[in-house]
């Protein structure tokens, strides 16, 4: 499957735990963007990284939460002390060009329930 | 800043049916504009996108949109409805901004098919 991969699916975590969602971009997409999805709500723009590099962290909550995207595996989006209100469906999306609109490509996503 | 309006939230059509789902977009510079297809539990899937040139746009699945600058809108259609067809449709508009282009979302159309 050459599509963006994320994991898990699910992932239900109890108030004050560590959730970690991993990406892995389509094959080539050096890329990534990170959605969240708040129920009955569309997607709001998180963070922008390259490899090694955050170039964009305008939509990221300030506290709680970090992404990184390493020279070698998936990008990771960590939330810390998790509460209630970051359930939500958590998007990422690759894409293969920086510096002109390419088309950004969608993994699955992975629901975070905090019980 | 950009922003996406889509004014339904709901619609509902039989199958055989023309559709058309509305979007408008407020953005100061040339829209890259784009609709997404999201299935229940699922990720999203481009249906289709417009960077420039011919405002009348084909997508996958037999959907087309046409950008109409003066209105500042970019509506979906589709001459004849299927009920595969039944899911949520995003429309978003794609912002160069910090060296990566992020993508702002409409809050979605929920389309049911009656069959």
């Amino acid at each position: 499957n050459a599509g963006v991969m994320q994991n898990p699916r699910h992932l239900v975590r109890r108030r004050g735990q560590e959730a970690r969602l991993r990406c892995s971009p389509m094959k080539g997409h050096s890329h990534v963007y990170w959605y969240r999805q708040l129920p009955e709500e569309g997607l709001k723009f998180m963070v922008y990284l390259q490899k090694e590099n955050i170039i964009d962290e305008s939509g990221m909550p300030k506290e709680r939460f970090s992404a990184e995207f390493p020279k070698e595996g998936p990008s990771i989006l960590r939330i810390q002390q998790v509460v209630r209100g970051d359930s939500a469906a958590y998007f990422c999306a690759s894409s293969s060009k920086q510096g002109a609109i390419e088309t950004q490509y969608f993994g699955p996503g992975t629901r975070l329930l905090v019980l | 800043a950009q922003s996406v309006t889509q004014p339904d939230i709901h619609i509902t059509v039989s199958e055989g049916a023309s559709l058309e789902l509305r979007c408008n977009y407020s953005y100061g510079a040339t829209p890259y504009l784009f609709w997404y297809v999201q299935s229940p539990g699922q990720g999203l899937q481009l249906l289709l996108k417009y960077f420039s040139g011919d405002t009348l746009v084909q997508g996958i699945k037999g959907f087309e949109a046409e950008f109409k600058r003066s209105q500042s809108s970019f509506n979906l259609r589709k001459p004849s409805v299927h009920w595969s067809d039944a899911a949520e449709y995003f429309c978003a508009v794609g912002a160069l901004t910090g060296g990566g282009n992020k993508l702002t979302f409409g809050t979605g159309t929920q389309l049911k098919v009656e069959l």
